[in-house]
């Protein structure tokens, strides 16, 4: 079994600044991968960014990258030079190999201000 | 750009009633999925189809919740009869056939379920 914990229900930003989301995970898989999802308000989930377990290498997406501690299981989220575009839901999620099934987190709110 | 497609997007329905949720995924994605999204929480898999089979539908409640996807293309979520804790965002997203690798899944816009 999978658990995804997003320890941070809320964050805010300003504009042009930078914020991290925090986003541990449990697995008992070797082969696994993680994600993070952009569920803005009242539109659809997009994906940000995603991680191979098996690659030592942060994922980057321009202004997005990711932190991947693999032995403490930590996966957070790095948004440079926020946007007002960036305001949404931020979902943190695992796959496994063997099975295309996601597990998410609960989710943070993502604010950000002039 | 090619999206997953729902309807309705909002439903309100009464209790012990029957109601249905449709999605068509981007053309030639085999794999479909069926989540629901309680309010202030992530998305749980209800079920999930590889083309006309169910390969996962161990979260769902099969004494009121049916889902089909008869040709293989798009797809029916029924639940009968509806309860008030069915009131959620049911998310469809679909993806393509990729051997061992979880691959990127594009969602749809929803259906906003309110039960009264």
């Amino acid at each position: 079994a999978q658990t995804v914990t997003q320890s941070q229900p809320e964050m805010s930003v300003q504009e042009a600044e930078t914020v991290t989301l925090s986003c541990t995970y449990d697995t008992s898989e070797s082969d696994y991968y993680l994600f993070w999802y952009k569920q803005p308000p009242s539109r659809q989930m997009i994906l940000v960014i995603r991680q191979e377990a098996y690659k030592q290498q942060n994922a980057t997406e321009n202004r997005f990258s990711v932190n991947f501690q693999k032995a403490a299981k930590s996966f957070s989220l790095k948004i440079s030079d926020s946007q007002l575009g960036d305001a949404a839901m931020y979902f943190c999620a695992s796959g496994t190999g063997t099975a295309s099934k996601l597990t998410f987190g609960t989710g943070t709110r993502l604010q950000v201000t002039l | 750009e090619a999206e997953v497609a729902q309807s309705p997007r909002y439903k309100i329905t009464e209790k012990s009633q029957a109601v249905a949720f449709w999605c068509d995924p981007i053309s030639g994605h085999a794999t479909l999925y069926w989540y629901r999204q309680i309010l202030g929480q992530g998305p749980e898999l209800l079920v999930q189809f590889q083309d006309e089979s169910v390969v996962d539908d161990s979260q769902l409640p099969k004494d009121r919740f049916s889902a089909e996807r008869l040709k293989g293309v798009d797809s029916t979520l029924k639940i009968q009869p509806a309860e008030l804790g069915d009131s959620a965002m049911y998310l469809c997203a679909s993806s393509t056939r990729l051997v061992g690798k979880p691959h990127e899944q594009y969602f749809g816009p929803g259906t906003r379920l309110t039960v009264t």
